[in-house]
């Protein structure tokens, strides 16, 4: 079993939708969660990150984490085109915060 | 945020050789990273580099295989040796400044090897 698995995807929604992409996870020393945007061809960008449990707001983007469950979520409303990329999660343990373990990503289309 | 530089952007080689990809940053950082990206793939981390002292090495990760330089607190290099085509890949460096909010990811290098 992997340590983190992401829902593969693809997502293809129309654009205005709200999209749901999410993340679960067996480790429970993970503290640190992240979620990246990568464009084709391009590296990672770091869209929210989280500490612990809860729920925070950027914009048009919502990331939460249920520790409880061990789920992770990012939402993001009225999704644009330009919103069309993939999604990885990225989650990491007190003590070694700068070293992240990623899920696979899930690749998002969002049509005009 | 720090911005991130990487050579080369891509690269196709012949199957035994090696190839070094090497990673600039905007600014001093302490730690770099590389990562090793295959298609449809999560990011592996390969690697950790500290200036100053040997790389630490990812489980399935040799040093023969990917030496790592970290010769100042700005640049780090990682090479690919003795290359087959199972080597192909998307190669990212990243770095960190202080915690998990801001490690930055340069743009990958994609080798194929033949």
């Amino acid at each position: 079993q992997k340590e983190v698995e992401q829902d593969p995807g693809p997502l293809s929604v129309p654009e205005g939708a709200i999209v749901s992409l999410n993340c679960t996870y067996s480790n429970s020393a993970f503290q640190y969660f992240m979620w990246y945007r990568q464009y084709s061809r391009k590296g990672p960008e770091l869209l929210m990150y989280t500490y612990s449990s809860g729920n925070k707001e950027d914009g048009r983007f919502t990331a939460q984490v249920d520790k409880s469950s061990k789920y992770i979520s990012l939402f993001i409303r009225d999704s644009q085109p330009s919103d069309s990329a993939t999604y990885l999660c990225a989650m990491s343990a007190a003590g070694s915060a700068r070293q992240l373990t990623f899920g696979s990503g899930t690749q998002l289309t969002v049509l005009p | 945020s720090a911005v991130i530089s990487q050579k080369p952007s891509r690269d196709i080689c012949q199957r035994g050789t090696s190839l070094t990809i090497q990673c600039q940053v905007d600014s001093q950082v302490t730690m770099m990273f590389w990562y090793r990206q295959q298609p449809g793939q999560s990011l592996t981390l390969i690697a950790t580099a500290n200036q100053g002292s040997e790389a630490t090495y990812e489980s399935g990760f040799v040093i023969d295989k990917f030496p790592i330089s970290r010769p100042n607190l700005t640049f780090s290099t990682l090479t690919v040796s003795n290359m087959s085509p199972e080597d192909s890949s998307i190669y990212l460096c990243s770095s960190d400044s202080g915690g998990p909010d801001t490690q930055y990811f340069g743009p990958g290098t994609r080798l194929t090897v033949l």
